[in-house]
C-alpha cells in the first residue's frame, strides 16, 4: 500500500472552474513534489516543496498554484485550465533531503480531464 | 539541459530470460539514479536506486552505474510476465531536487 495519498482519483472540469488537488504523505517525509504526466510521456517537474521552500518549473503556468499547509500535506490550485492541461497528477515525497539520496515514492495519481 | 535517453521499445522477451534495460544521462553532476515500474494508467512504483559505479542487486534486479560512460542498465532475471510494463530510468542531483525522467522502455515478456 502506498503511503502517500491523493485525492480524488478522478477530476472531470471545466475551463471556468475552481479544483484542487490533495496529497498527504505519512511517511515523515521533509519534501514534496507534484509531477504532470500526459499519456506515453514520462513525468514532468512541477513543483518542489522543501523545508517550506518552493522551486517552481519555469514552464508551469500561473493557472496552477501550490500549497504546503505542513510538512505532510500538499496541495495543487487549479483555475481556468484549458483541455491540454489534462493528464495525471502524480505528488512523490522524499526524506530530509539533507541525509538521504532523494529517493522519490510517489501517490496513485489523479486522473484530470478539462473539458 | 538535463536529459536521460532510454529506447522506447518495445523490448519482448521470453518468460524466464533475463531482459536488460538501458539509459544514458546527459548531466555529469547527477548523483542519484533511479529505475521506476509503471503499468499502464497507475502511477510509478520505485524498483531500483544507485549511487555509486558498479552494480547493485535485490532479488532478480540488478542495477548498474557507470559515471565515466554516464550510462545506467537495469537488468531483470527470471522475467515473468508480471513484468511487462514500462521502466521509467530517472537521474537527479540528490536530496530534494526534481527527477529527470527518460520517456520510459515498454517492456513485454512473452509467456
Amino acid at each position: 500500500d502506498t503511503e502517500v495519498t491523493q485525492t480524488p482519483k478522478h477530476l472531470v472540469m471545466g475551463m471556468t472552474n475552481k479544483k484542487s488537488l490533495k496529497c498527504e504523505q505519512h511517511m515523515g517525509h521533509r519534501a514534496m513534489y507534484w509531477y504532470k504526466q500526459k499519456a506515453k510521456k514520462p513525468p514532468e517537474l512541477m513543483f518542489v516543496y522543501s523545508y517550506e521552500k518552493l522551486s517552481i518549473n519555469e514552464s508551469v503556468p500561473s493557472r496552477f498554484s501550490p500549497e504546503c499547509p505542513n510538512s505532510s500535506l500538499l496541495n495543487l490550485h487549479l483555475h481556468a485550465l484549458q483541455p491540454e492541461d489534462s493528464a495525471l497528477y502524480l505528488c512523490a515525497s522524499s526524506q530530509d533531503f539533507r541525509t538521504a539520496r532523494g529517493e522519490q515514492y510517489f501517490g496513485p495519481g489523479t486522473r484530470l480531464t478539462v473539458t | 539541459q538535463k536529459e536521460v535517453e532510454q529506447n522506447s521499445g518495445p523490448l519482448s522477451v521470453p518468460e524466464g530470460a533475463i531482459a536488460s534495460l538501458n539509459c544514458t544521462y546527459s548531466d555529469r553532476g547527477s548523483q542519484s539514479f533511479f529505475w521506476y515500474r509503471q503499468y499502464s494508467g497507475k502511477s510509478p512504483e520505485l524498483i531500483m536506486s544507485i549511487y555509486s559505479n558498479g552494480d547493485k542487486e535485490d532479488g532478480r534486479f540488478t542495477a548498474q552505474l557507470n559515471k565515466a560512460s554516464q550510462y545506467v542498465s537495469l537488468l531483470i532475471r527470471d522475467s515473468q510476465p508480471s513484468d511487462s510494463a514500462t521502466y521509467l530510468c530517472a537521474a537527479s542531483g540528490g536530496g530534494a531536487d526534481g527527477l529527470t525522467f527518460g520517456k520510459g522502455t515498454h517492456l513485454i515478456i512473452q509467456p
